[in-house]
């Protein structure tokens, strides 16, 4: 199975600052297709999931562009570039390239400082 | 828009089964893979099940395989877990989530708000 291991997780953050985590993976998320299946969803508490990026670097519609995701093979980040009071919450990177299973990394906390 | 409404959770004892199921409108269900995933209280996620959108092929995560089985009636735009055997580490919220798929997933792009399943005796 891909293990997906974020960085950190935790991350106090002032309002208005850059933010950014890392996600790891155990092996290459390139599919034969070409893609790369590196997916990041952010949990609000007591709510369920959204996703925000797919395919390392694609926002979905309604997410900010304030998010951004970037990196290749093995290495993906996701950067907030000015943290707002309603990104609070937990993040996680999944990968959908070698499955089954997917899978899911631990998740970051993002809180406030 | 899309919606997707879980329920039948509930608190039951380990060893015994609970069937969740999830209503999905707002698209068009018969032409979408759906997930289950789940969450331990206060842990990360864990996918649990996946049935292809015509119910063709199914995959589950070892976890489950075995007890849990998912399935799907297009006709009434619903989809199911039945769960048997079950453990206190079923213990968690249950998502039913849309993915689209092209010999890999795209992620789950809309997700129910979840159905508690609480194993206990």
């Amino acid at each position: 199975d891909v293990v997906l291991t974020q960085s950190p997780l935790s991350l106090p953050v002032t309002l208005g600052q850059p933010a950014s985590i890392s996600c790891r993976s155990s092996q290459s998320l390139v599919y034969s297709d070409g893609n790369t299946y590196l997916n990041w969803y952010h949990q609000r508490p007591g709510q369920s999931p959204r996703r925000l990026i797919y395919k390392v670097s694609i926002r979905d519609s309604g997410a900010p562009d304030r998010f951004s995701g970037s990196g290749s093979g093995t290495d993906f980040t996701l950067k907030i570039s000015r943290v707002e009071a309603e990104d609070l919450g937990v993040y996680y990177c999944m990968q959908g390239t070698h499955w089954p299973p997917i899978t899911f990394g631990q998740g970051t906390r993002l809180d406030i400082k | 828009q899309v919606q997707l409404v879980e329920s039948g959770g509930g608190v039951v004892q380990p060893g015994r089964s609970l069937r969740l199921s999830c209503a999905a409108s707002g698209f068009t269900f018969s032409a979408y893979g759906m997930h289950w995933v789940r969450q331990a209280p206060g842990k990360g996620l864990e996918w649990v099940a996946v049935i292809w959108n015509d119910a063709n092929k199914k995959y589950y995560a070892d976890s489950v395989k075995g007890r849990f089985t998912i399935s799907r009636d297009n006709s009434k735009n619903t989809l199911y877990l039945q769960m048997d055997s079950l453990r206190a580490e079923d213990t968690a919220f249950y998502y039913c989530a849309r993915a689209i798929y092209s010999g890999a997933w795209f992620g789950h792009d809309f997700w129910g708000q979840g159905t508690l399943v609480t194993v206990s005796s």
